[in-house]
């Protein structure tokens, strides 16, 4: 399985757009890139899926390159309800529910 | 609210003594998956189970069982605790691609 990095923490003022990147250089040809949110003491929220270029939902965008070793979710306009731990997770389709996830990204947003 | 519920919220038990933690999946979910959060880390996979069946399973002693049941609801049986197993647990069901996590079980062992 892909072994994903990211970064430990990051600051962001409200109003501004936050983005979080992952690498997983080892990305095999049939996995996907999935995002996930989670708030203090409850179960993570998935977000966002995507496989290359772009993928746009109503609460972020994530965007891969063509060599797929990186992906950047991005949130549009963070507010104080936001400020959540982001995980990012590498894994074949149907199979991605396997895999355990990494320390992610603490995001804390400022007012 | 993902309709996935959990029970007990929380749980206190003494190291050597059986823990069953219990899962409600989303409606027509027949996939459900375990998962073990420590605090400060990532949710780490136990073991997934589809159509009653375990189908996958993580870096986990034999001690960290599970069953699903026909209706696709779920257990997570731990025998022999180590003040180690303190942690959430979460369990998570899908159908196709989309995963939906309950509220978790947060058990403390003493």
């Amino acid at each position: 399985l892909a072994k994903t990095t990211q970064p430990i923490s990051m600051d962001s003022y409200e109003g501004q757009e936050v983005n979080i990147t992952c690498s997983h250089n080892n990305i095999a040809t049939n996995d996907y890139i999935t995002w996930y949110q989670q708030f203090p003491s409850q179960g993570p929220r998935f977000i966002i899926q995507g496989y290359k270029t772009k993928v746009t939902n109503e609460v972020a965008s994530l965007f891969i390159p063509a060599d797929r070793k990186s992906s950047t979710l991005s949130l549009p306009r963070v507010s104080l309800s936001d400020t959540a731990v982001y995980y990012c997770l590498v894994g074949p389709q149907g199979g991605y529910q396997k895999v355990t996830f990494g320390t992610g990204t603490k995001l804390q947003v400022i007012p | 609210e993902t309709g996935v519920t959990q029970s007990p919220t929380h749980l206190i038990k003494t190291r050597g003594q059986q823990v069953t933690l219990r899962c409600s999946s989303q409606s027509g979910h027949n996939t459900v998956s375990w998962y073990q959060q420590a605090l400060g880390q990532g949710p780490q996979f136990i073991f997934q189970y589809y159509r009653e069946e375990e189908n996958g399973r993580g870096n986990f002693p034999p001690r960290f069982s599970g069953l699903q049941f026909p209706n696709y609801s779920s257990e997570l049986n731990v025998n022999a605790l180590e003040l180690d197993d303190s942690a959430l647990y979460l369990c998570a069901s899908s159908l196709g691609n989309e995963q939906y996590f309950g509220p978790g079980t947060r058990l403390t062992v003493t």
